[in-house]
């Protein structure tokens, strides 16, 4: 079975930092690019980043850049979302998920297989 | 900015009934690149359709979707118990963005 699991949400203070990790399992993520997602509480999702499948080309949406960095770990096929500069609206439940693949050099796609989330927090 | 609106917000509906969801884009999707989830509280969002109307892996054939340009459609034929849930349009022609959701729930 192919599958994600997200990890390391919690509750953090404005300008904190925070690392999410996501294991996958069922699958290789060399083969895929690989994205976060977010969801605030009473908001819908928000893409966050993408990495390409060797890790050389990464996106980030504009709220978000310079404060977080995706990357990954093809050997231990894990993901990861280092967040720093935290602010009281990035606080979401932070999903990874698997981009299909794709013949072409696609920066954006749509996901095929979504863990169930981490929450974070950013409160005082 | 590109923005998908979804419609209506909640559809209350019986188990047997069709169901027919909306999602508008501001701005033409490019090469229909649209996609729909069903989202259920607790759980991983599942990918239904991609490419605007192809069915994903797994997924019954009363679900379909269709549109092009900047309308499109999911229209689930049959609801089934089990599909009483969130669903959201997502498009990746541009950047990429979600819809805020339908939520189908039971009448």
């Amino acid at each position: 079975e192919e599958r994600l699991v997200e990890s390391g949400g919690g509750l953090v203070q404005p300008g904190g930092s925070l690392r999410l990790s996501c294991a996958a399992s069922g699958f290789s993520i060399s083969r895929h690019w690989m994205t976060w997602v977010r969801q605030a509480p009473g908001k819908g999702l928000e893409w966050v980043a993408n990495i390409k499948e060797d890790g050389t080309d990464k996106y980030y949406v504009d709220s978000v850049r310079g404060r977080f960095t995706i990357s990954k770990n093809n050997g231990r096929g894990s993901l990861y979302l280092q967040m720093s500069g935290l602010r009281g609206d990035d606080t979401a439940i932070y999903y990874c998920a698997r981009e299909a693949a794709r013949e072409a050099y696609q920066p954006y796609y749509y996901m095929d297989v979504w863990g169930k989330g981490t929450t974070v927090t950013v409160s005082s | 900015e590109f923005v998908l609106t979804q419609s209506p917000g909640t559809l209350s509906l019986s188990p047997g009934e069709r169901a027919t969801l909306s999602c508008r884009a501001s701005q033409t999707v490019s090469s229909n690149y649209l996609a729909w989830y069903q989202h259920k509280p607790g759980q991983a969002p599942r990918v239904l359709i991609y490419g605007a109307s192809t069915r994903a892996t797994g997924i019954p054939d009363r679900f379909s979707g269709s549109g092009s340009g900047t309308d499109f459609t999911l229209s689930i034929s049959r609801l089934e118990p089990e599909d009483f849930a969130l669903y959201f349009c997502q498009q990746y022609g541009s950047s990429l963005t979600f819809g805020g959701g339908t939520k189908v729930e039971i009448k």
